[in-house]
């Protein structure tokens, strides 16, 4: 009964090479958030989605990039990846306010 | 903006014994309060949340403690067990925010 679901859960990718994970859910949540967590650290707010209102954090760098086509689906594109980028990746969902649920996470490798 | 500060950054406690993890706020104005457990390699699963129109919440062996004038919250783990060992953060949140500001996070060992 998964209930956020990401792909792939382990990425490796060559620097500077565009790469995409994604996630997904089945709690019908309207909020959706992208996390960054490096090894031994607290996640990380990237952006969250209200609904299709996209909402950037300020010291999220340009090489991130989302996308919500729908209520279920959130994208994190990472342009040009660099050996800095390489963390656990964590997307999570909320119906407003309320509790976040995270998804397991996809580690991302860049070479 | 919020900034949250967490102790300690590494507890280690006999099985059976209690743990307790404190956390400092910066944002008198924030209200929601959430502890997360992540196990290693896992994701961050809460346990426990409050608000702050109550001073505490329990759930059977876990509960949170709010100070509201002194700006700091805790987590009480009692009778603890090997499968409590995790990294534990906690979190603020302002009202009207979606953003939530952790700890750096706390590492428990239960020594069986």
């Amino acid at each position: 009964d998964a209930m956020v679901i990401q792909n792939p859960r382990y990425q490796v990718t060559q620097f500077g090479k565009p790469v995409t994970l994604s996630c997904s859910q089945t709690l019908n949540h309207n909020v959706m958030y992208w996390y960054q967590q490096k090894s031994s650290q607290a996640p990380k707010l990237l952006f969250h989605y209200y609904d299709k209102d996209f909402n950037n954090e300020a010291d999220t760098p340009d090489n991130f990039q989302s996308r919500r086509p729908n209520t279920s689906f959130c994208f994190l594109d990472i342009r040009s990846p660099g050996l800095g980028d390489a963390a656990m990746y964590l997307c999570a969902t909320s119906a407003g306010r309320a509790e976040q649920y995270f998804g397991p996470g996809t580690r991302l490798t860049v070479t | 903006g919020e900034n949250v500060e967490q102790h300690p950054s590494t507890l280690s406690v006999q099985e059976g014994d209690s743990a307790v993890i404190k956390c400092t706020y910066s944002d008198s104005a924030s209200n929601y309060f959430p502890w997360y457990k992540q196990e290693l390699g896992k994701r961050p699963q809460l346990i426990i949340d409050i608000r702050s129109n109550v001073g505490e919440k329990k759930d059977q062996r876990i509960a949170v403690t709010l100070n509201k004038t002194a700006k700091h919250f805790s987590l009480h783990i009692t009778e603890t067990q090997p499968e409590d060992s995790a990294v534990y953060f906690c979190a603020a949140s302002r009202p009207g925010s979606y953003q939530l500001t952790f700890g750096k996070g706390t590492k428990l060992s239960v020594i069986p």
